[in-house]
């Protein structure tokens, strides 16, 4: 029971390059989503979709963009990396609507040079 | 939008204490509030969460209560144990139509023998 599965574990970017993080999952969750973990930050979310087609802006979604092709995959990309987007990220997924339990994927840990 | 603030943002008890981390929320519509634990180098993983039609649920020694009048709500936990270390997450959905939680900063418990 694979769950949601997360692509690198860890990376290593120099400024200005462009990368893709991997997310998919296994449950035929509609609900798919992308935080990123920060020291006392906690989880904010950058970019969410609803379903196959559907993406829609988080908390803080500048640098960074999504699609949904299908069900199972949420690949978030970056097109031009900043050190400001060292980070930890997660992508989480779930059945249904907001009050649904979120399952995460063991994160990927980016540092941007 | 909707504010999630966390208290504390460390803890530490020895083993066999009751632990309670606290959060207060600012839109009164928000009705769900999970709280998630996230162990070294893993996922946030669903521990409890609690609707807004509910004052409070336990499950074995954790326990959750929710004063929606004074927008705040709790994590207990009782007989601590090492095994409880970790950093928990309380969050609350943001409702009118959007799909988004929006979590606290987290509170690292360190549970000692």
């Amino acid at each position: 029971n694979a769950g949601v599965t997360q692509t690198p574990k860890f990376q290593v970017l120099k400024t200005g390059q462009s990368m893709t993080l991997q997310c998919a999952q296994d449950m035929n969750h509609e609900y798919m989503s992308w935080y990123r973990q920060d020291p006392g930050m906690g989880l904010r979310l950058i970019h969410y979709s609803v379903g196959a087609g559907i993406t829609d802006q988080g908390e803080v979604p500048n640098g960074y963009n999504v699609s949904r092709s299908t069900t199972e995959d949420f690949p978030l990309r970056l097109l031009s990396a900043a050190p400001s987007q060292t980070s930890v990220y997660f992508c989480a997924s779930r059945q249904g609507s907001t009050n649904e339990k979120l399952f995460f994927g063991s994160g990927t840990q980016l540092s941007v040079l | 939008g909707e504010n999630v603030e966390q208290h504390p943002s460390t803890l530490s008890v020895q083993e066999g204490d009751s632990a309670v981390i606290k959060c207060t929320y600012s839109d009164s519509a928000s009705n769900y509030f999970p709280w998630y634990k996230q162990e070294l180098g893993k996922g946030p993983q669903l521990i409890i969460d609690i609707r807004s039609n509910v004052g409070e649920k336990k499950d074995q020694r954790i326990a959750v209560t929710l004063n929606k009048t004074a927008k705040h709500f709790s994590l207990h936990i009782t007989e601590t144990q090492p095994e409880d270390s970790a950093v928990y997450f309380c969050a609350a959905s943001i409702q009118g139509g959007s799909e988004k939680l929006v979590f606290g900063k987290g509170t690292k418990l360190t549970v000692n023998p």
